[in-house]
């Protein structure tokens, strides 16, 4: 079974500053790991994802986020927020034997503050 | 760019009937998927199918039941609806080689 677990489900930043939203996962099979983002009254539009290459994702946007197996974490990141970055924001995981199924975490809505 | 369309972006209906949600994509895609999403709880999935004809359960199927009689169109079919279906319903379509997911716009359902 898997699972994933995004730590604060409201984050706040300045406009300009970091932004880091956190993501664990558990699998007892090699993943893959997604990041999707929702801006108001629209479907999730992906971000960036990770499928067993580079460790170190690019995404769309500026954004990124770095696999660490020894720490099950996918953390997404972006040097400086823009208030077009204001969403929610979904970590989820699926299993790499059968990628059809998506498990999604809790969400983080992001405020970005001027 | 893949596009997947949800028939309705509001929808208000009333306690006992039956309702139907209509998801259509336009990639020849095999697999496409129904999810609820609630405040907090993120996306759960409803069910899901991988061919013309087949459809699997997902983690919250009660209440709800599907059909796909063509490749292209997935509907979500709430038999008897209740109040605690009100909800907003994201249908997503993915190809035979994997992810990622494409989603549609979602549809804001809220039973009276």
């Amino acid at each position: 079974a898997q699972s994933v677990t995004q730590l604060g489900s409201h984050v706040s930043v300045s406009e300009g500053a970091l932004v880091l939203l956190r993501c664990n996962y558990s699998s007892s099979v090699p993943p893959y790991l997604f990041w999707y983002v929702q801006y108001p009254n629209q479907g999730l539009q992906l971000l960036l994802k990770y499928t067993s290459a580079a460790t170190l994702v690019k995404g769309i946007n500026g954004f990124e986020a770095e696999f660490k197996k020894s720490e099950t974490s996918f953390h997404l990141t972006k040097p400086s927020a823009h208030m077009s970055d204001a969403a929610e924001y979904f970590c989820a995981v699926s299993d790499q034997s059968s990628a059809r199924q998506l498990t999604f975490g809790s969400g983080t809505q992001l405020t970005v503050l001027p | 760019d893949v596009k997947v369309t949800q028939s309705s972006r509001y929808l208000v209906k009333r306690t006992g009937e039956k309702v139907f949600l209509e998801c259509v994509q336009d990639m020849d895609h095999e697999n496409m998927f129904w999810y609820r999403q609630d405040p907090g709880l993120g996306l759960r999935l409803i069910y899901f199918s991988y061919d013309v004809k087949m459809k699997e359960k997902g983690d919250i199927p009660e209440g709800y039941s599907v059909s796909r009689e063509k490749k292209e169109r997935f509907s979500l079919i709430l038999e008897s609806a209740s109040t605690n279906q009100t909800s907003m319903y994201l249908c997503a379509s993915l190809d035979r080689w994997g992810q990622p997911q494409h989603f549609g716009d979602g549809t804001r359902l809220s039973i009276l």
